[in-house]
């Protein structure tokens, strides 16, 4: 158990549909990260939090979005779902983006979303 | 300019032989370059990494060769195990933000 909790690990949905992944990071984290991973586009980082603001954004779709909440815990929502959008949505967690020990950070288990 | 180039897409190793995995990188701004390794089902570990002051890091079987001229880095498993059998990523990052891109995987097959 890496620490870092994702839920649900599996997800099936229609095209059109909207799906909350969550992610709880590990104890004393303050920065969540979220990465897709598909068969033909690899790993992406799609953005960052640290304590509850937006730090960094990457590939993410206008139809994705995230937050973090006061506890920590992070959602991502991908809204107006594709076949495309099938993938391994990961978390990952450190304890913040001016720490030492910040690299190599800790990712959950996924959540594997299909859209039918 | 982001971009992280990994070779082999998959490699067959004996046990008890030595798998070499290379990675290339473009953006000169990246300071840290790790590993991870991935077995079916489960999210990447953290392997090893390094910064690119030094050009070598070795932790039990596995060492990172680190060429910053070249642009280049590569992952050593020495003494193969099946065990080592997964999908291997190298990353890069650069600036306090961490986030890493990724290289696009070797799948790792070791054959008892």
């Amino acid at each position: 158990d890496s620490g870092v909790t994702q839920t649900p690990k599996h997800l099936i949905t229609a095209t059109g549909q909207r799906v909350t992944l969550r992610c709880s990071p590990r104890s004393g984290d303050l920065s969540v990260y979220w990465y897709q991973q598909s068969l033909d586009q690899g790993l992406q980082f799609l953005i960052q939090y640290y304590n509850g603001e937006e730090r960094a954004k990457g590939n993410i779709l206008e139809r994705f979005s995230a937050q973090q909440f006061p506890d920590l815990h992070s959602e991502l929502n991908l809204s107006s779902l594709e076949l495309g959008d099938s993938a391994l949505y990961f978390c990952a967690s450190s304890p913040g983006h001016q720490h030492p020990s910040n690299y190599g950070y800790t990712f959950g288990s996924g959540t594997r979303l299909t859209v039918v | 300019q982001q971009q992280v180039k990994q070779s082999p897409q998959s490699l067959i190793v004996q046990k008890g032989g030595i798998s070499i995995i290379n990675c290339a990188y473009e953006n000169t701004a990246f300071d840290y370059f790790p590993w991870y390794q991935q077995f079916p089902g489960k999210g990447p570990a953290l392997l090893i990494a390094i910064r690119p002051d030094v050009s070598e890091k070795k932790e039990g079987r596995f060492t990172i060769s680190f060429n910053k001229s070249a642009k280049q880095f590569s992952l050593h498993i020495m003494d193969s195990q099946p065990g080592d059998s997964a999908t291997y990523f190298c990353a890069a990052s650069r600036g306090s933000a961490r986030q890493l891109t990724f290289g696009s995987g070797t799948q790792l097959t070791v054959l008892p």
